[in-house]
């Protein structure tokens, strides 16, 4: 259980268009999703915070214009990059918390990335 | 914030010997998870440590918890080739704080 999905898992575009990556929940309700970044060799940084039906809330220093998440269900947010640009190229993974956060200790559950490429 | 390190940030050992990965964080957390990543992978779970003192162990590695020092171990015994991947620590509160991570090379 606690299977987490991303799509797409590589995407390659043109600056200037803007990208969706999707995230599911596949066995579990979400209340809470988490988007991160990570460029090579370096950490994850976390980008938002996404709770169902309400706006996310975004970490200082990242802009919300650009990087838009929706979390309309309990089993999908998705974030869009818009108007795409070579220093977006990077690995974005997100994560989801079980809807009860009891029995699984608030963990989240990691998603197998999306590698994003700006030419 | 919380602020994590870990040390070393780069490890190079051969296979056999054993040795310990450290993570430090700055104020108070919940819960303190231990994960791995391969090059072009996700995040994997290796393990979830919930108090003072607690010890858990897979396999070649061993993690352990002290709140108090806000200090967390993972030791390696008897590297293989199979754990080279870079090991990060995430100390929890409400959301989770990622450490520098830790990019171990085992070489045989």
């Amino acid at each position: 259980g606690a299977v987490v999905s991303q799509h797409p898992s590589r995407v390659i575009c043109k600056s200037g268009t803007s990208v969706k990556i999707e995230c599911r929940s596949l066995d579990f309700q979400a209340t809470t999703m988490f988007w991160y970044r990570q460029f090579p060799k370096q950490s994850l940084m976390l980008m938002a915070t996404s709770n169902e039906g309400s706006k996310a809330t975004y970490e200082q220093g990242v802009e919300k214009d650009k990087f838009l998440i929706n979390h309309a269900s309990l089993t999908l947010s998705t974030l869009t990059v818009t108007s795409a640009h070579p220093e977006d190229s990077s690995f974005y993974i997100c994560s989801a918390r079980d809807r009860t956060g009891v029995a699984s200790y608030n963990e989240q559950f990691f998603g197998p990335g999306t590698r994003l490429t700006v030419l | 914030e919380l602020k994590v390190e870990q040390n070393p940030l780069f490890l190079s050992m051969q296979e056999g010997k054993n040795y310990t990965i450290y993570c430090n964080y700055s104020t108070t957390s919940d819960r303190l998870y231990w994960y791995r990543q391969d090059p072009g992978k996700s995040l994997e779970s290796l393990f979830v440590l919930l108090s003072n003192g607690a010890v858990k162990q897979e396999g070649r590695l061993m993690a352990s918890l002290d709140t108090k020092a806000r200090l967390s171990t993972l030791h390696i015994t008897a590297a293989v080739h199979d754990l080279s991947a870079t090991y990060f620590c995430a100390p929890t509160g409400n959301q989770f704080y990622f450490g520098t991570g830790t990019s171990l090379t085992v070489i045989p």
